[in-house]
């Protein structure tokens, strides 16, 4: 299967700063990804789906100046949590593929365990 | 709209035996796809199996298979001849026409038992 690269795995930040993740495909050319939130013990949820050249496409109850979303290359999708606050400590896992068709499998990459303190 | 319904918050099973993970759906698309992601404690997701909603054959992949029934709208997982790093978070999902992201099951915790 693809592979997707995250990074950093893991980021701890006070609050009120910003932090950045990056999303990587190495071995195929995404012209979409998409970003999750997981908290403890409950499921993925999408916050919204990352459109290379254009502007992101977030999901009802997204704030979409604070969860910046740039893809600015078909490898590569970035994430800014700016401003963050100790509610926004979460896991946030990206994904590339699966979007030619309903059948195309989606890849995740490692994910990144964000703390605000 | 889609729906996931995953009933098996946790589910146990000996080492060696086999056990069935649940889940059921709801979608008004004509075609859809169904997927079964593994979360270990790691975090990332692994993919497991596909099966599309006009496939004649239950999917098979190694030791885990699907087991499904469209007129149930149900898509349960079997995993054969568990072994101890089986034990995961395993998540159902679905994708349907004209939708590019996945919706998920709130996910059944597998254990095996040695």
């Amino acid at each position: 299967g693809a592979v997707v690269s995250q990074h950093p795995s893991w980021v701890i930040c006070k609050s009120g700063t910003s932090v950045k993740i990056e999303c990587r495909s190495l071995d195929f050319q995404a012209t979409t990804m998409f970003w999750y939130r997981q908290f403890p013990k409950q499921s993925l949820m999408l916050m919204a789906t990352s459109n290379e050249g254009s502007k992101a496409t977030y999901e009802q109850g997204v704030e979409k100046d604070k969860f910046l979303i740039n893809h600015a290359s078909l490898t590569l999708s970035t994430l800014t949590v700016t401003s963050a606050h100790p509610e926004d400590s979460s896991f946030y896992i990206c994904s590339s593929g699966g979007a030619a068709s309903s059948t195309d499998t989606q890849y995740f990459g490692p994910g990144t365990r964000l703390t605000v303190l | 709209a889609q729906k996931i319904t995953q009933t098996q918050p946790g589910m146990f099973v000996q080492e060696k035996e086999a056990v069935t993970l649940d889940c059921t759906y709801d979608t008004s698309d004509p075609s859809y796809g169904l997927f079964w992601y593994k979360q270990p404690s790691s975090g990332e997701m692994i993919f497991l199996i596909y099966q599309g909603s006009y496939d004649q054959q239950n999917a098979t992949e190694g030791r885990y298979s699907l087991n499904f029934q469209k007129a149930r709208k149900s898509a349960n997982l079997v995993i054969s001849a568990s072994q101890l790093g089986d034990s995961a978070m395993y998540f159902c999902a679905m994708r349907g026409t004209g939708a590019n992201n996945l919706f998920f099951g709130t996910g059944t915790r597998l254990t095996v038992i040695p």
